[in-house]
């Protein structure tokens, strides 16, 4: 297993348009994060999944925000309508219950 | 108002000297994580403390938690370049999702 992968690494986009992102965690792994993280500032949570169920949700995480992980192996963050202060790098980390995140490298989103 | 202040948020100094980063709430906590970020990569785990009083090593550093489970340390004795990067502490009340501070951003000069 190489760890948490996350693709893309960067995505460019204009204002107004529609990203998704998408995360592989660690396979034995059954919880999934999502956290965004802005310059100068630490990770702030977005949303978690425990196998195919999304727990929790941040109320960072507006109405443009979807997450999804079917069968509870890979997941996707898509951003609708994306607006610049959407800019930011979007970390996704896996784990067991109750142990040490593994963070991938993260998608660093640029919006024009 | 930030629910981890980290301090100092900023830290440059020489190779060789040693140095003390915190973590510090007014909540406590079932356990404390440390995290080390390097640019343009994701946070990397370095500890997990859970007891209040607790005390971890990890080669040049030691990592503390508070005893009444609000607070914690991070010395490391004879700084190295390598060594450089942001240092994130996170913690969690149910074990369900870590919450992060802004960091300790250290620069060690050679």
């Amino acid at each position: 297993d190489t760890g948490v992968s996350q693709d893309p690494r960067h995505k460019i986009t204009k204002r107004g348009q529609n990203v998704t992102f998408r995360c592989d965690p660690i396979s034995e792994h059954n919880r999934l994060y999502w956290y965004r993280q802005t310059l100068g500032q630490g990770p702030e949570f977005l949303t978690y999944f425990q196998n195919e169920a999304q727990l929790e949700k941040s109320r960072l995480l507006s109405d443009r925000f979807s997450a999804e992980r079917p069968k509870g192996s890979f997941s996707t963050l898509e951003i609708q309508r994306t607006e610049q202060g959407d800019s930011a790098m979007y970390l996704c980390a896996s784990s067991y219950p109750n142990s040490g995140y593994t963070f991938g490298s993260g998608t660093r989103l640029t919006v024009v | 108002t930030q629910l981890l202040e980290q301090s100092p948020q900023f830290l440059s100094i020489q190779e060789g000297e040693n140095l003390t980063v915190y973590c510090n709430s007014s909540s406590v906590f079932s356990s404390l994580q440390w995290y080390r970020q390097e640019p343009g990569e994701g946070p990397v785990l370095l500890v997990t403390v859970v007891t209040g009083g607790e005390v971890k090593k990890l080669k040049r550093l030691t990592f503390q938690f508070g005893d009444a489970r609000k607070d914690s340390s991070l010395h490391i004795t004879a700084a190295q370049p390598g060594d450089t990067g942001l240092y994130l502490c996170a913690v969690t009340f149910t074990g369900n999702q870590f919450y992060f501070g802004t960091g300790t951003s250290l620069t060690v000069i050679p």
